[in-house]
């Protein structure tokens, strides 16, 4: 158990549909994040919120879009995604960025059809 | 930010030691380094974290030269469980826009 859960695990979703990917964290850290993981392919950090305050975009495409209403929970909607959005979405919190140990959660499976 | 470099693959058997090193040319002063192991299918979970010499845990050591522009993961009698993407990063504690970078790891295959 580490402290940082994801809904849904499994995600398959049409081009047209608008979904949301949600992450909590139990561990009243101020720093999380939404990273992609394609097969066989590194991690690719999408977003980083410090005290719910974005800090890092790393040139994501715009039908990704994160909110952070507050420090424990993080949401990633989706919408008019492409089939190569498939992939592994993770999330994870820490007490802070860059060398703070970071926690993972178990991840979001989504499939675009 | 520093940029590492780490072997791509790396095989070993039940029982040995597997040392897994990592090039950082650029590391800044104030920078950690940082280890993760990843499964398939998972999220990376932190195994071990320096900043020089040697620092020791119940899973693994990591060795850290003077110089600070490499660092080694060490894993004693590995099993099959541990066959897995282990990462490299580097990093300053920070509040701000600093992150870490996971690479493409080194991916570590365990015969019996």
């Amino acid at each position: 158990e580490t402290g940082v859960t994801q809904t849904p695990r499994h995600l398959v979703m049409g081009m047209t549909n608008k979904k949301s990917l949600k992450c909590e964290q139990h561990l009243g850290h101020n720093a999380m994040y939404w990273y992609k993981q394609s097969a066989k392919k590194p991690l690719e950090l999408m977003f980083v919120y410090s005290l719910e305050e974005r800090v890092e975009n790393n040139s994501v495409p715009s039908r990704f879009s994160p909110e952070c209403p507050n420090s424990s929970h993080l949401f990633l909607h989706l919408h008019t995604l492409q089939p190569e959005d498939s992939a592994l979405y993770l999330c994870a919190s820490s007490q802070g960025t860059s060398a703070y140990e970071q926690f993972f959660g178990p991840g979001t499976r989504l499939t675009v059809l | 930010l520093a940029k590492t470099t780490q072997p791509i693959s790396m095989d070993s058997y039940e029982g040995q030691e597997v040392n897994i090193t990592c090039s950082h040319n650029n590391i800044a002063t104030n920078d950690y380094i940082t280890w993760y192991q990843q499964f398939p299918s998972q999220g990376p979970r932190f195994i071990i974290q320096g900043y020089k010499t040697k620092v020791t845990n119940e899973v693994a050591s990591l060795f850290i030269p003077a110089d600070r522009k490499s660092s080694t993961l060490s894993l004693p009698r590995v099993s099959l469980s541990d066959t897995a993407v282990y990462y490299c990063l580097v990093g300053g504690l920070t509040y701000n826009t600093d992150k870490l970078i996971f690479g493409t790891g080194t991916r570590l295959q365990v015969f019996p």
